[in-house]
């Protein structure tokens, strides 16, 4: 069973940098491409980023400037950092785990969820 | 990129089909056969239902359908029950390798 447990920071200033981190357990971490959701309070839901199983990376142009998807396949793990927070970030945060290998068009194990607010 | 186009809110009675549309472009939705439909219950994480415009993960109802003609994709529900009430996601790959989301139904059982 494919279990991702993410966690980080859930309250954050203007500027500051948001973190967060999603092990996963229960089944192959290589070969699939790893992404991050995002969906703010009463809203819709927004594509951050994905991350393949030898670092490369892909990006909402939208936050291209601000976020790093990184890996760690030693620990199976991803990580999300988005710098320069306003409030328009604050919102639940997803690690994701697509449906297919090869392919993040369709996204099937999702994490608990990280609610960060950006507040001073 | 822009959000797919979807009815903010839709609603129908127990037993009664209905369709959700999720409009896009051709640079998405009509570029390729790469279409999902997500549910969301309230405080809940979404729940893949359908992948590439008409297939159903194993264990999803087959009263869940989807289907695409053009720039528009769609998800019906048949028979519709009280644990369909939720709310509805599209996704679509783009042609700039990126994935974009409808803005979401709200579906109402009467």
């Amino acid at each position: 069973q494919v279990q991702l447990h993410q966690w980080g920071a859930g309250l954050l200033k203007p500027s500051e940098t948001l973190s967060l981190t999603c092990a996963v357990s229960g089944g192959s971490f290589s070969a699939y491409y790893w992404t991050w959701i995002r969906q703010p309070p009463g809203k819709g839901l927004e594509w951050i980023g994905e991350i393949n199983h030898i670092g490369g990376t892909n990006y909402n142009p939208s936050l291209k400037s601000r976020v790093t998807i990184s890996i760690d396949t030693s620990k199976n793990q991803l990580s999300l950092n988005l710098t320069s927070v306003t409030a328009a970030d604050t919102a639940v945060y997803y690690c994701v785990r697509p449906f297919k290998k090869y392919s993040s068009t369709s996204l099937d194990y999702w994490g608990q969820g990280t609610l960060v607010t950006v507040s001073s | 990129q822009s959000a797919l186009t979807q009815p903010a809110s839709m609603s129908g009675s127990p037993g009664q089909s209905i369709t959700i549309s999720c409009t896009g472009t051709r640079s998405d939705v009509g570029a390729y056969n790469y279409v999902s439909w997500y549910l969301q219950y309230p405080g809940k994480a979404p729940k893949l239902m359908i992948y590439e415009v008409s297939n159903r993960p194993s264990g999803v109802s087959n009263r869940f359908s989807g289907s695409k003609s053009g720039n528009t994709a769609s998800l019906t529900i048949s028979g519709l029950q009280a644990e369909d009430e939720a709310d509805y996601y599209c996704s679509s790959y783009t042609s700039s390798s990126t994935l974009v989301f409808g803005g979401g139904t709200r579906l109402t059982v009467l």
